[in-house]
């Protein structure tokens, strides 16, 4: 089945050390998101690829990073974790002009940062 | 740590019972709307859409209301079932932007 495929499921780091979540879609679209969710808030996206086209919300911080090597794979790297970090991570894909135009989620890695 | 998290609206429901979930939306020029649930540990699913030239839409078990004087959105579920328990969120899309999501709600099914 084609789907969205989050690793690890559960990452614990410690405070300040580098930490990076992946990726990866088996739908062939074109634009990924990633986003934070926190315990009974929405999802906040931090950024999104249009292709290859990097596009940071203005409001993300520049400790979160990302990238896209291929169509298929998205990385988030959080250089500096901080206890504030602690989160779900969401990744999403979407492909302008299908229909519902809807984005798919993936299960998302669970954060924490001691 | 984290900060204190918000509480989540919540409805309760008998099995059985319709289910009716709201949302108020933030921009009048949102031309697109869809319905999300999201189970505990999983990423949101898609429910249902409905685009602003329509006022109603129903899927299997669910029915969509858009009502744009008041920007309101609401979700119903017929004969709700214990798999109906999760977080429901709303969003909004203006000219194929990015999804705004709304506040979300829990649904709590009672066998």
């Amino acid at each position: 089945d084609a789907m969205v495929i989050q690793n690890p499921r559960y990452q614990v780091t410690q405070f300040g050390k580098p930490v990076t979540l992946s990726c990866s879609q088996t739908l062939n679209h074109n634009v990924m998101y990633w986003y934070q969710q926190k315990s009974s808030q929405a999802p906040k996206l931090l950024f999104h690829y249009y292709d290859k086209d990097f596009n940071n919300e203005a409001d993300t911080p520049d400790n979160f990073q990302s990238r896209r090597p291929n169509t298929s794979f998205c990385f988030l790297d959080i250089r500096s974790p901080g206890l504030g970090d602690t989160a779900m991570y969401l990744c999403a894909t979407a492909e302008p002009g299908l229909s519902p135009d809807t984005q798919y989620f993936g299960p998302g890695t669970r954060l924490t940062v001691l | 740590g984290e900060s204190v998290g918000l509480h989540l609206p919540t409805l309760s429901v008998q099995e059985g019972d319709n289910s009716i979930i709201n949302c108020a939306y933030s921009n009048s020029a949102s031309d697109y709307f869809i319905w999300y649930k999201q189970e505990s540990g999983k990423g949101p699913q898609f429910i249902i859409d409905i685009r602003s030239n329509m006022d109603k839409r129903q899927g299997q078990r669910v029915t969509v209301l858009l009502n744009k004087t008041v920007k309101h959105l609401s979700l119903q579920i017929a004969a709700t079932q214990p798999g109906d328990s999760a977080v429901y969120f709303c969003a909004e899309k203006y000219k194929g932007g990015k999804l705004i999501f709304g506040q979300g709600t829990e649904l709590s099914v009672k066998p």
